[in-house]
C-alpha cells in the first residue's frame, strides 16, 4: 500500500459527459501528479500540483483540468468525454518538488470507461 | 516521439537466474531514472532509482546500471523469484512547461515472466 488513495476505482460514463476523479496524497506529501495510461500510449504525465499551485504540465488536453485543495487532495476533471479518453488514470504524490530525486508513489488508479 | 524505449515487450526467465531488463532514452536532459513494477489492477510500485552522476545503484536483489554515453540503462534482478513476475517500467525525469521538472516520462513496459 503506497498510502495514495484514489476514488472511484471504476467509472463508466457516456460520451459528452463530465467526470471528476479524486486523489488523496500520502501524509506529508505536497506534490500531486496525474498520469493517464492508455493501451496505445502507455503511461503519460498530465499535470503536477505543488502545495495548491500548478507546477508542471505534460500532455494534458484542454478538456481536462485539475486542482489541488488546501487539504492537499487533488481532483482531475475530464469534460466533453470521448471514447478515446477511456483509460486508467493514476495519481502519484511526492514530498516536494525537488526537481531531481523525489520519488513518486502511485495510487491504485481509476479505470474510466466512456461508452 | 518516444523518449524512453523498452524494446522488449516481454521476457521469460527461469526462477533463480538473472533477469535483465533494458531501457534506452533519447533526451540528454534526463538526469534521474527510476524503475517501477506493476501488477494488474494496481498502481506502479517504485523499485529503484539512479542519478545521472552515478553508473550503478544496488538495493538487495535489484541493481540498476546507467551508461550515459550510450543513453542506456538496465535493471538486473538476481536471483529471480516467482513474485517478480510483473510489468516493469523504466521512467526518466522529464522537463515540462512552466519550468517544472517533475513529470516522469515512461517507457511502455516489459512483462517479466519468471518460470519455475
Amino acid at each position: 500500500d503506497s498510502g495514495v488513495t484514489q476514488t472511484p476505482k471504476h467509472l463508466i460514463t457516456a460520451t459528452g459527459q463530465r467526470v471528476t476523479l479524486r486523489c488523496s496524497p500520502r501524509s506529508g506529501d505536497l506534490s500531486v501528479y496525474w498520469y493517464q495510461q492508455s493501451l496505445d500510449q502507455g503511461l503519460q504525465f498530465l499535470i503536477q500540483y505543488y502545495n495548491g499551485e500548478e507546477r508542471a504540465k505534460g500532455n494534458i488536453l484542454e478538456r481536462f483540468s485539475a486542482q489541488q485543495f488546501p487539504d492537499l487532495h487533488s481532483e482531475l476533471n475530464l469534460s466533453s468525454l470521448e471514447l478515446g479518453d477511456s483509460a486508467l488514470y493514476f495519481c502519484a504524490s511526492s514530498r516536494w518538488t525537488s526537481g531531481s530525486t523525489d520519488t513518486q508513489y502511485f495510487g491504485p488508479g481509476t479505470r474510466l470507461t466512456v461508452l | 516521439d518516444q523518449q524512453v524505449k523498452q524494446n522488449s515487450p516481454s521476457l521469460s526467465v527461469q526462477e533463480g537466474r538473472i533477469s535483465i531488463l533494458n531501457c534506452d532514452y533519447t533526451n540528454s536532459m534526463f538526469d534521474y531514472f527510476l524503475w517501477y513494477k506493476k501488477y494488474p489492477a494496481e498502481g506502479p510500485t517504485f523499485l529503484i532509482s539512479i542519478s545521472s552522476i552515478k553508473d550503478k545503484n544496488e538495493d538487495g536483489r535489484f541493481t540498476v546500471f546507467l551508461n550515459k554515453s550510450a543513453k542506456h540503462l538496465s535493471l538486473h534482478i538476481v536471483p529471480s523469484q516467482p513474485g517478480d513476475s510483473a510489468v516493469y517500467f523504466c521512467a526518466a525525469l522529464g522537463r515540462y512547461s512552466g519550468g517544472g521538472a517533475d513529470g516522469l516520462t515512461f517507457g511502455k513496459g516489459t512483462h517479466l515472466i519468471i518460470q519455475p
